[in-house]
């Protein structure tokens, strides 16, 4: 089984600021990465797949890097919608998500 | 538009079975892979099950393998998960997704609660 760790479990960040997510996968999953945002109460939304690619209808200012086993989610500019809990999940083999990193307003 | 609506959950007792529906509609639900993914209460997402576009190829993951069993039927544009020998661990939200060209799960259905305590 691939293991995904996600670092920091929690960011605080005040609006307008840049946050940056990290993601480490124990073995190789190419670019099979994808990004996803979770607000409270609500369903998960991916963001990114492919490692970098946007999914349909997600602002710019998201932005995904990385292969191999380092990968990382750029929030260029905070906004207020975008305090949420991030995932990763790798599609290389099978699915593994990371536990997670909580985006919160510092 | 593209909705995935569960249902079956509920509260059953350390041991007992349950079985998880997702109805599909939307879209040509016999071409895309399935999923089901669990989130416990206050914690991250875990991928429990997927089935192939025709159930010809089945994985589960680790913790509920022998336990649950993914179904489809693709005439009536539904997903199942046969649950058995539930354990108090089992208690989460069940969420079916479908896979994008197997790959990254790009919708997602609201979920149903499965609770395990006696």
């Amino acid at each position: 089984e691939i293991v995904m760790t996600q670092s920091p479990a929690t960011l605080s960040v005040s609006p307008g600021e840049r946050a940056t997510l990290s993601c480490r996968a124990s073995q190789s999953v190419s670019i099979n990465l994808a990004w996803y945002q979770q607000k409270p109460g609500q369903t998960p939304r991916v963001l990114i797949y492919g490692a970098s690619t946007r999914a349909t209808g997600i602002p710019a200012r998201f932005s995904g890097s990385g292969s191999g086993t380092e990968f990382t989610l750029t929030i260029s500019s905070l906004q207020s919608e975008d305090f949420a809990v991030y995932y990763c999940q790798q599609y290389n083999n099978w699915w593994t998500f990371g536990q997670g990193t909580k985006v919160e307003i510092k | 538009e593209v909705q995935l609506v569960e249902s079956g959950g509920g509260l059953v007792k350390p041991g007992g079975s349950l079985r998880l529906s997702c109805g599909a509609s939307g879209f040509s639900f016999s071409s895309y892979r399935m999923n089901w993914v669990r989130q416990a209460p206050g914690k991250g997402l875990e991928w429990v099950s997927s089935i192939t576009t025709r159930g010809t190829y089945i994985y589960y993951a680790d913790s509920v393998k022998g336990r649950f069993t993914i179904s489809r039927d693709n005439a009536k544009n539904s997903l199942y998960l046969q649950m058995s020998s539930l354990r108090a661990e089992d208690t989460a939200l069940y969420y079916c997704a479908r896979s994008f060209r197997d790959d990254y799960f790009d919708y997602w259905g609201q979920g149903t609660l499965v609770t395990v305590s006696s």
